[in-house]
């Protein structure tokens, strides 16, 4: 149980384009996701909290109109990296609360982006 | 802010032997919650071990344990009898009670010896 998955597991796209990752709950109700990012042999950045039906919250730093988040769903969540740029390319992971238990994060297969 | 400390960037181990991975935390709080976190080469982050500061006793999962001192605020990772699988980064992680953020350490890579 505690299944989450990320789609899709990695892009290439160009500088200026917008792109899409969902992470999906897969056998269990996630009423808090979370987003990070992760730069090479680097630990995990929480960049934001999602919780269904409700704004996100960011961390200092991240710019919400550059990265959306919407959590329309217990069992969905989206980032979209908005007019990404190569400087946004990174590994993108992210986790759900639920399952096994309310305090436990059980985390997706991660996202990796291009942009050139 | 609560911050989580692993002194050791690298460690190696032979094979079958037993390692210790450190993990120090600061928090004012007396509710929260540790966690070991595995991310091999495939970087799927897995659950290894969790712990509740509230418990005094050590978490135990298989070849896995902690060594949990709440005063000292260190949270190592043992593992006994290592096994070639068990290459990967290891992260360690605080949760707090009162929001529930988890802040990552900055890891420890090991490698398993054959």
């Amino acid at each position: 149980g505690a299944v989450v998955s990320q789609h899709p597991s990695w892009v290439i796209c160009k500088s200026g384009t917008s792109v899409k990752i969902e992470c999906r709950s897969l056998d269990f109700q996630a009423t808090t996701m979370f987003w990070y990012r992760q730069f090479p042999k680097q630990s995990l950045m929480l960049m934001a909290t999602s919780n269904e039906g409700s704004k996100a919250t960011y961390e200092q730093g991240v710019e919400k109109d550059k990265f959306l988040i919407n959590h329309a769903s217990l069992t969905l969540s989206t980032l979209t990296v908005t007019s990404a740029h190569p400087e946004d390319s990174s590994f993108y992971i992210c986790s759900a609360r639920g399952g096994g238990g309310r305090e436990t994060q059980y985390f997706g297969p991660g996202t990796r982006l291009l942009v050139l | 802010a609560q911050t989580v400390t692993q002194s050791q960037p690298e460690m190696s181990v032979q094979e079958a032997e037993t390692v210790t991975l450190s993990c120090t935390y600061d928090t004012s709080e007396n509710n929260y919650y540790l966690f070991w976190y595995k991310q091999p080469p495939s970087r799927q982050m897995i659950l290894v071990i969790r712990q509740e500061a509230y418990k005094q006793q050590n978490a135990t999962e298989n070849r896995f344990s902690v060594n949990f001192q709440k005063a000292a605020k260190s949270f190592s990772l043992k593992i006994s009898d290592s096994q070639l699988g068990d290459t990967a980064m290891y992260f360690c992680a605080f949760m707090s009670g009162n929001n529930n953020d988890m802040r990552f350490g900055a890891g420890t890579r090991l490698t398993v010896k054959p």
